[in-house]
């Protein structure tokens, strides 16, 4: 399995609303990332887990709040999202020594309305 | 302050040609640089890399040049195919630091 998936592929919400993205990955990925990517801009860095600990926290706000159950699974919680909060969120897994470069999901394409 | 900058945002190429995407960066530090190709609605794909010891890397029609003194690198794609047409970013990044992307340039190739 060479895949990283992604769920929902996408998703509208509400300001009030809580939602969850997921992020799957069976490759042994140690490192697992969430990126975030507005429209002709490029994939800006969120979060990093290493060993499923939270290692980087790109100064995200407390809205998103990222959790490693193990070390296939990512989650990004939701809430309390503004308008401009809506873009693509990338998740992505690579061995720690990254010389393999990242493996990289679909996507989930958000809509805060 | 932009660490990886790809310049061009567009490129229109025809079929069969040498298509080449340039990119620059400013961080000395950075010693591994990555080019990954994303289509619509899909996620960023790893395409080819180089390590800074390095000056060249070839796989296939896919070859990534490495000027450090310039802080340049170039992915050369010949030929161009239709299917090449994409959006190509450019990373990079130091020891386990994770990756710094460009804002990516739309490759186009015509038929």
């Amino acid at each position: 399995d060479t895949e990283v998936t992604q769920t929902p592929k996408h998703l509208v919400m509400g300001m009030t609303n809580k939602k969850s993205l997921k992020c799957e990955q069976h490759m042994g990925h140690r490192a697992m990332y969430w990126y975030k990517q507005k429209a002709k801009k490029p994939p800006e860095l969120m979060f990093v887990y290493s060993y499923e600990k939270l290692s980087i926290n790109e100064s995200v706000p407390s809205r998103f709040s990222p959790e490693c159950p193990n070390s296939s699974l990512l989650n990004l919680h939701l809430h309390a999202l503004q308008p401009e909060d809506s873009a693509l969120y990338l998740c992505a897994s690579s061995q720690v020594n990254l010389n393999y470069g990242y493996t990289f999901g679909s996507g989930t394409r958000l809509t805060v309305v | 302050d932009q660490q990886v900058k790809q310049n061009s945002p567009s490129l229109s190429v025809q079929e069969g040609r040498i298509s080449i995407l340039n990119c620059d960066y400013t961080n000395s530090m950075f010693d591994y640089f990555l080019w990954y190709k994303k289509y619509p609605a899909e996620g960023p794909t790893f395409l080819i890399s180089i390590s800074s010891i390095k000056d060249k890397n070839e796989d296939g029609r896919f070859t990534v040049f490495l000027n450090k003194s310039a802080k340049h690198l170039s992915l050369h794609i010949v030929p161009s195919q239709p299917g090449d047409s994409a959006v190509y970013f450019c990373a990079g990044n130091s020891g386990n630091t994770p990756l710094v992307f460009g804002k990516g340039t739309r490759l186009s190739v015509i038929a």
